[in-house]
Order: structure tokens, then C-alpha cells, then sequence
């Protein structure tokens, strides 16, 4: 069975500083792994996705995600923090062969001015 | 280029009534989605449509029927509201893969009395 696990329900970084946001899975084949993001009373986005291939991914608005198959993780970076960035983010987990996303409880950012 | 609609955004309904919220898409995408999302929990699926003429159930299922009227749209139906239906509902499509991303309609904030 696949799971994922969002450390922290809130994090709150302020503007200019690192944004790390932490997500583990758990999957007994290979994962295709994924970070969205929700701004208030809106749908999920898209921001990166791990398939195969290259570790490091690269995503919209500056973000990033290393997969770590070692540690099972795949957390979610940004250099400097916006405060546009403020928003709830999570990380979900799917496998060939099934059509079920399995999402994480999500992140909620806050960017302190 | 709407993208995926959901209607309606706001609904309150008494225990007992009975509500469909309706979803198209236009992008001729062969999957469709419905999941609800709650504080904390994240996003369950309750219903999914890998194709026209097909629905499975997903994780919570319990109190709700689906219909995929056509490759378009994709309804979800409460036939008896409850309070623990209280929640919101997002629709969801990809073209056809589970490696494909989740395009998502803006959510019904659905209250249930």
C-alpha cells in the first residue's frame, strides 16, 4: 500500500529565507511523486513531479524537489520566500497501473513580511 | 480555455436532501475525479471514471453515487445529506495515466445542516 507523510501542518518562514517543506512515502513499487499547490478558495496546481530519471526536479515559481530514495523522501525547496508564496502545499504519491493519487494532509506557508 | 468547471460553489443542505454537483471538463481528458478535502485530512477520493462508461469507487464512497454522463462531465450525487458530508468537493482529470497530472476544478464548499 502507498501512504505519504507531511511533517509539519504549518510552517512559517519569513520573506527572503529558505522554504523546506518535508514529505515521505511509503511504496512497494516505483512512485511517481508530486507537489501541488492551493491558493485560498481555489483548485490544487501542479508545481513539479518526479517520474523517473533526473533526482532533482524543477517546478514553477522557483521551487524544487530532490527524490531520495534512500530516505523515501521527497521534499519541497525554494531558495528565497516570496510572499506570494503563501499557500497550502502537499505532496502525493501514484504507481502505474492505478489511478489513485494518494495526497498527503498537506502543508499550510506562511511568509512573514 | 475553461478547464475543469464545477458547479455549484457554495451549497447548504438540510440532513435528509438530496443534491448531484455537477463537473465538466474541456480538455478531452479520459479520467475523471472526485475527491473531498477536510481539515487536516487532505484530499480522499471518493469516486473515479478511468474512462467514459466506467466508475470505481475510491476511498470513501459511502453516501455517494457518480455518474459519467458523457466523456465531458462527471456528477457526483448525495442522496440522503449528512453532516459528516460537510466538506468540500473538487473534481479532478488527467488524459490518462497515473502519471499524468490532476487538473482540478475550483471546489463546492458543501454545508450540511
Amino acid at each position: 500500500a502507498q501512504s505519504v507523510t507531511q511533517l509539519g501542518s504549518h510552517v512559517s518562514v519569513s520573506e527572503g529565507a529558505l522554504v523546506l517543506l518535508r514529505c515521505n512515502y511509503s511504496s512497494s513499487v516505483p512512485p511517481y511523486l508530486f507537489w501541488y499547490v492551493q491558493y485560498p478558495n481555489q483548485g490544487l496546481q501542479l508545481l513539479l513531479k518526479y517520474t523517473t530519471g533526473a533526482t532533482l526536479v524543477k517546478g514553477i515559481n522557483g521551487f524544487e524537489a530532490e527524490f531520495k530514495k534512500s530516505e523515501t523522501s521527497f521534499h519541497l525547496t525554494k531558495p528565497s520566500a516570496h510572499m506570494s508564496d503563501a499557500a497550502e502545499y502537499f505532496c502525493a504519491v501514484s504507481s502505474s497501473g492505478t489511478y489513485k493519487y494518494i495526497f498527503g494532509t498537506g502543508t499550510r506557508l506562511k511568509v512573514l513580511a | 480555455n475553461a478547464g475543469v468547471t464545477q458547479t455549484p460553489k457554495f451549497q447548504v443542505l438540510k440532513t435528509g436532501q438530496s443534491m448531484t454537483l455537477q463537473c465538466a471538463q474541456d480538455m478531452n481528458h479520459n479520467s475523471m475525479y472526485w475527491y473531498r478535502q477536510d481539515p487536516g485530512m487532505g484530499l480522499r477520493l471518493i469516486y473515479y471514471s478511468a474512462s467514459e462508461g466506467t466508475t470505481d469507487k475510491g476511498e470513501v464512497p459511502n453516501g455517494y453515487n457518480v455518474s459519467r454522463l458523457n466523456k465531458r462531465e462527471f456528477s457526483l450525487r448525495l442522496e440522503s445529506a449528512a453532516p459528516s458530508q460537510t466538506s468540500v468537493y473538487f473534481c479532478a482529470s488527467n488524459r490518462d495515466a497515473t502519471n499524468e497530472k490532476l487538473f482540478f476544478g475550483s471546489g463546492t464548499q458543501l454545508s450540511v445542516l
